[in-house]
């Protein structure tokens, strides 16, 4: 069975500071990944998914994620964050094995930005 | 469009008391879904449907029960609620995607608590 993992459950930065959030996944096919965000008080919004090519995506609000196969990794990165970026985070990934999939996703990560 | 709506937004009811919550979607999706979201523990699927008339137990099911009377319509019962049971739920939609992408449109929860 497929599971996703980010082990960084709190994360404080100060703005303007870097940000890379991680993601394992353990499953040996095709993976489509994403990264979700939820604002606060807010529902789960797509921040970027990966299906194919290039590993390295870009989503909205400046964040990226590159996936490293060899690694089992999708790691969420942004060069430097914003207060409004204060939000939870989660990863997860779908295993394109044929047929209906169900999307897994991961415990989050609670990113607080400090003004 | 209004997306993936959720009603009630907030409820509290007593142990053993039964409610359903409604989850409403116009974006004509095969897929729809409801999670509960407890702190430190992500998203976890109670129970989905891949189409019009057809459910299908998640990770968490016990307790649950579930109808996709109509194709717009996935509606969440809980026959006798337990404080266990206190949670965010969300509803979510995805289209019948070919390969399986499974991007997920998500509702803005409904906050239930069980005294």
């Amino acid at each position: 069975a497929q599971s996703v993992s980010q082990h960084n459950h709190h994360v404080i930065l100060s703005e303007a500071a870097s940000l890379e959030l991680g993601c394992n996944y353990s499953y040996g096919g095709t993976v489509n990944l994403f990264w979700y965000v939820q604002y606060p008080g807010q529902h789960l919004q797509l921040l970027l998914k990966y299906f194919s090519g290039d590993p390295l995506v870009k989503g909205i609000k400046g964040f990226e994620a590159e996936f490293i196969k060899s690694k089992f990794s999708f790691n969420l990165r942004k060069p430097s964050v914003q207060w409004s970026d204060t939000a939870e985070y989660f990863c997860a990934v779908n295993a394109r094995s044929g047929g209906y999939q169900k999307v897994t996703f991961g415990t989050g990560t609670k990113l607080q930005v400090i003004p | 469009n209004a997306g993936v709506t959720q009603t009630p937004k907030f409820r509290v009811l007593k142990t053993g008391q039964s409610m359903t919550l409604l989850c409403a979607q116009d974006m004509n999706h095969e897929y729809m879904y409801w999670y509960r979201q407890d702190p430190g523990m992500g998203l976890r699927l109670i129970h989905y449907s891949v189409g019009e008339g057809t459910t299908a137990k998640g990770e968490v099911p016990d307790g649950y029960n579930v109808s996709r009377l109509k194709k717009q319509n996935f509606l969440l019962g809980l026959e006798s609620a337990a404080p266990s049971q206190t949670s965010v739920y969300f509803c979510a939609s995805s289209p019948r995607a070919v390969p399986n992408y499974n991007e997920q449109f998500f509702g803005p929860g409904t906050r239930l608590t069980v005294l």
